[in-house]
């Protein structure tokens, strides 16, 4: 069965950087890409970015360019989710999801697995 | 950027009531890439709808969606106590994904 299995919770102080993991098991790692997300306390949720194993990139929402970088070890089937210069407003929590196809271009795709969550905590 | 909007904010409704959750997007979009959300206190999501009226696997056929162009529902037939919780509509368009605010579904 597939699992996202995440890292721990992190407290950071504003202006740090912080590197969450998820590790995939139960399906071919490079058969499918990886996304994270995340969900505010009380709010909605927010699409981070994708990382494409296969391709060997990585598309990032405009709103997080220059302060996410994502990177994956295939080997180890796992996905890092690292973001910079946090303030305040990145307290969320942290997740990755797999979709349940490849190419959303040409299928009806919707997030079918999730992680637990990793929740990131900024404060002074 | 598409925006989705969710309505109501909150519904307050009785177990075995029929619930009917609005999700409406700024411009016309692909009916295709248009998915619905359940989510709990402290657990991720969980898909329900894809495709504005596939039902995920797993979910049973009390709930469905529909819809097309730039307004889409989720009904929820009958309410079981399981069902009261937050719901989402999320939307895929080339390589960014948008998400609605959300729409409680609490007992009345």
């Amino acid at each position: 069965q597939v699992q996202l299995v995440q890292s721990g919770a992190e407290v950071k102080k504003p202006g740090a950087s912080v590197k969450v993991s998820c590790k995939a098991s139960g399906y071919t790692f490079t058969n499918y890409y990886l996304h994270w997300l995340r969900q505010a306390p009380g709010q909605g949720l927010e699409w981070m970015g994708i990382i494409k194993p296969s391709l060997g990139s990585t598309d990032y929402s405009q709103k997080f360019q220059g302060r996410v970088t994502m990177t994956w070890d295939t080997s180890t089937t796992t996905v890092y989710m690292e973001l910079s210069s946090l303030r305040s407003e990145d307290t969320a929590v942290y997740y990755c999801a797999r979709t349940n196809a490849l190419y959303c271009s040409t299928s009806k795709c919707y997030f079918e697995y999730w992680g637990l969550g990793t929740l990131v905590t900024v404060s002074s | 950027d598409i925006v989705l909007t969710q309505s109501p904010g909150t519904l307050s409704l009785s177990p075995g009531e029929r619930a009917t959750l609005s999700c409406r997007a700024s411009q016309s979009v692909n009916s295709n890439y248009l998915a619905w959300y359940q989510q709990k206190p402290g657990q991720a999501p969980r898909a329900l709808i894809y495709g504005a009226s596939s039902r995920a696997t797993g979910i049973p056929d009390r709930f469905s969606g529909g819809g097309s162009g730039t307004d889409f529902t989720l009904t929820i037939s009958r309410l079981e106590p399981e069902d009261f919780a937050v719901y989402f509509c999320q939307h895929y368009d080339t390589s960014e994904w948008t998400f609605g605010h959300g729409t409680k579904v609490e007992i009345k």
